[in-house]
């Protein structure tokens, strides 16, 4: 089975302040890494694929690096505000399993 | 628009009964995988549909679950004989190949056995 592990679990942060989480997986026969964001009471949206060791991406405030080698992959968001309270989810896809296997996710609240 | 849809939003049904969530996922997506989310959990990989390959039933988790994808565009999930523990929201996503592109997800559909 494809472990993907995503931490925290969990993260309460204030507003403006900047913030990170953690996803890894098996770095064997790999093929992406997509990072969703899903708010609640929605459908989780794509922020991200990457495909590549090295590779980072950006998309406002919100900005993605990634390792393959070592499997893992860091999300950031910098200057926090209310509206990035969701659950932030990674997804890996491999060649050994064939398909988009996600995370557990880690759930972020921006206070005020 | 011409997003990734499901129905029934919401289902409540007897625990015993048989019922079908329906997937019409976005015209020309090659993939289509299907997710639920149970409380308190993340989403679990149920069974991935990709061109006229056989599917990757892998996740399902008993032989009461089915799925199939017909013509290579729509997808109905049947559950027979529901159990309480089939509550979750079930989230059906397509994508335009394989896993280098991203996901496009419906809104779900919550069911809820009682």
């Amino acid at each position: 089975i494809l472990n993907v592990e995503q931490s925290p679990q969990s993260l309460h942060v204030q507003e403006g302040d900047s913030t990170n989480f953690t996803c890894s997986f098996p770095s064997s026969n790999f093929y992406a890494l997509h990072w969703y964001r899903w708010e609640t009471a929605k459908s989780p949206e794509a922020l991200f694929v990457m495909t590549l060791n090295g590779d980072e991406k950006k998309k406002g405030r919100i900005s993605a690096t990634l390792n393959t080698k070592e499997g893992y992959s860091y999300l950031y968001i910098k200057g926090s505000q209310p509206e990035d309270s969701a659950t932030y989810l990674c997804a890996s896809f491999s060649g050994g399993y064939n398909k988009l296997i996600f995370g557990a996710g880690t759930r972020l609240a921006v206070h005020p | 628009g011409a997003g990734v849809s499901q129905s029934p939003s919401n289902k409540v049904t007897e625990k015993g009964k048989d019922v079908e969530l329906r997937c019409d996922p976005i015209s020309g997506h090659t993939a289509l995988y299907w997710y639920r989310q149970s409380l308190g959990q993340g989403l679990e990989f149920l069974i991935y549909f990709q061109g006229n390959s056989a599917p990757d039933k892998s996740g399902l988790p008993s032989d009461r679950f089915s799925a199939e994808r017909t013509g290579g565009s729509v997808s109905t999930l049947t559950i027979q004989r529901t159990q309480q523990e089939d509550s979750a929201v079930y989230l059906c996503a397509s994508s335009p190949g394989l896993g280098t592109t991203e996901a496009f997800f419906g809104q779900g559909t919550r069911l809820t056995v009682v």
